[in-house]
């Protein structure tokens, strides 16, 4: 079981804003770490969606946005489309793992 | 483009050894943290090693720490996961990846299964 805990569904109508969260801890989004975020459609590799908390790559649509408060993080998509339906994951450092470690992973189902 | 391409996935017996390959012809290699990542069928990703742009520092999860070596070769812009000791767990697809150094996987490869089973 990951340090990093997610949701592991989020559903929303078309239009919609939803929020995901990452909740760790002091050893991990609590500390001076990144926070990344990351985007899997079935059967495919990932995609690095937001990065360093709150940074889109480039092509990636200004709906994803990412922030930190504390101990934990969020992924906010605003205006979910159909083609936002896919699996999301949180990733940052744990200093007492020493270690990268993914958070658990969240379905987006757009209804 | 494609940035990355994995090879040598299979199937192998429990205890056995298999050596994943990467190859990463498009961008700076030599200035590039690399890491390989895994996803068990069905479950989500789990992060399994990583390896410096001069390959003098690697880190491994604990899970495979001792049983398996990430190597790279700069010249080649290639980079290898030498898995021995293989159990039914380490079952998933492995995916090559750039990373930029603090977790930030911007390049990822298509992914190779590995299976591990009697």
């Amino acid at each position: 079981q990951s340090v990093l805990t997610q949701p592991p569904s989020v559903s929303g109508a078309p239009g919609q804003r939803v929020t995901i969260s990452c909740t760790g801890s002091s050893s991990n989004i609590g500390g001076p770490y990144d926070i990344h975020w990351y985007q899997q459609f079935p059967g495919t590799a990932p995609k690095l969606l937001i990065y360093s908390i709150k940074n889109r790559p480039s092509g990636v649509p200004d709906r994803f946005s990412g922030s930190k408060s504390g101990t934990s993080a969020s992924l906010a998509i605003t205006g979910l489309q159909t083609e936002d339906e896919a699996d999301y994951y949180c990733l940052s450092f744990d200093n007492i793992l020493g270690d990268f470690v993914f958070g658990t992973g969240t379905r987006v189902t757009v209804l | 483009e494609v940035q990355l391409v994995e090879s040598g996935g299979g199937l192998v017996q429990p205890g056995g050894s298999l050596r994943l390959s990467c190859s990463a012809p498009l961008f700076t290699f030599s200035d590039s943290w690399m890491s390989w990542v895994r996803q068990a069928p069905g479950k989500g990703l789990e992060w399994v090693t990583n390896i410096k742009p001069d390959g003098t520092e690697n880190k491994y999860v604990d899970s495979v720490k001792g049983r398996f070596t990430v190597s790279r070769d700069n010249a080649k812009k290639s980079l290898f996961l030498q898995m021995d000791s293989l159990r039914v767990e380490d079952t998933a697809v492995y995916y090559c990846t750039r990373d930029r150094g603090n977790g930030a996987h911007d390049y990822w490869g298509q992914g190779t299964l590995v299976t591990v089973a009697s």
